[in-house]
């Protein structure tokens, strides 16, 4: 069965500190990759990684994919409170028949940064 | 643009009764997917849709449940006779025919309770 394993599942970490969460997936027809971080609301779309070993930036954050480890790690710099959040990773396959693919989601990890 | 709409946000059932979840996607997007997440699980693939077509229903349990997208109005998740066990967070994602890099838009979701 496919699946998406996230790491940790919990993290307690302090304003100003640096944050890497882990992806791994055993996802057949992989498409890519994608990260999003979940408050009270709707899941808000980060990232999506296609190619592995290019990194993509977004202000404090960034991301990087490794298809030859089946993983992906999640990094945040300079973590504030507002960055305390569930962090889901979500893998796409192709769905067959259709140039759009299904989501496989790991658990999430829950970060809380403390002022 | 008021992205992905979901209502009731929040819906009592008592066993036994019917739910009917409702999802009206961002403006443009003809692709809508529904998600459920369980309590300490990451969410789960349940059905992809196009307008008035079921692309893929391999994650939705064979009795009680049916989705659909008609040609007009919003995109209804409806469970029968619900029972204790489908409660749970019910999440709607949409996207466009052809996907950039943008992902997957979800929306706030519908917390079913079953009493």
């Amino acid at each position: 069965e496919d699946k998406v394993v996230q790491s940790p599942l919990s993290l307690v970490v302090h304003e100003g500190d640096t944050v890497t969460l882990n992806c791994s997936y055993e996802v057949t027809n992989f498409r890519s990759l994608l990260w999003y971080k979940q408050e009270k609301k709707a899941p808000t779309f980060l990232f999506m990684l296609t190619s592995s070993g290019i990194e993509k930036k977004s202000g404090r954050l960034s991301s990087i994919l490794d298809k030859k480890e089946l993983s992906s790690i999640l990094n945040i710099t300079a973590t504030q409170t507002g960055d305390s959040a569930i962090y889901l990773c979500a893998v796409e396959a192709e769905d067959r028949g259709s140039t759009l693919g299904r989501l496989y989601f790991g658990r999430g990890t829950q970060l809380t940064v403390w002022p | 643009n008021a992205g992905v709409m979901q209502n009731p946000r929040h819906l009592v059932r008592r066993r036994g009764q019917e739910a009917r979840l409702r999802c009206s996607p961002m403006k443009g997007h003809s692709h809508v997917y529904w998600y459920r997440q369980l309590p300490e699980e990451g969410l789960k693939f349940m059905v992809y849709l196009q307008k008035e077509n079921i692309i893929d229903e391999s994650g939705m349990p064979k009795e009680r449940f049916s989705a659909e997208f008609p040609k007009e109005g919003p995109s209804i998740l409806r469970i029968q006779q619900v029972v204790r066990g489908d409660s749970a967070a019910y999440f709607c994602a949409s996207s466009p025919r052809r996907r950039g890099t943008e992902g997957y838009t979800f929306g706030s979701g519908t917390r079913l309770t079953v009493v």
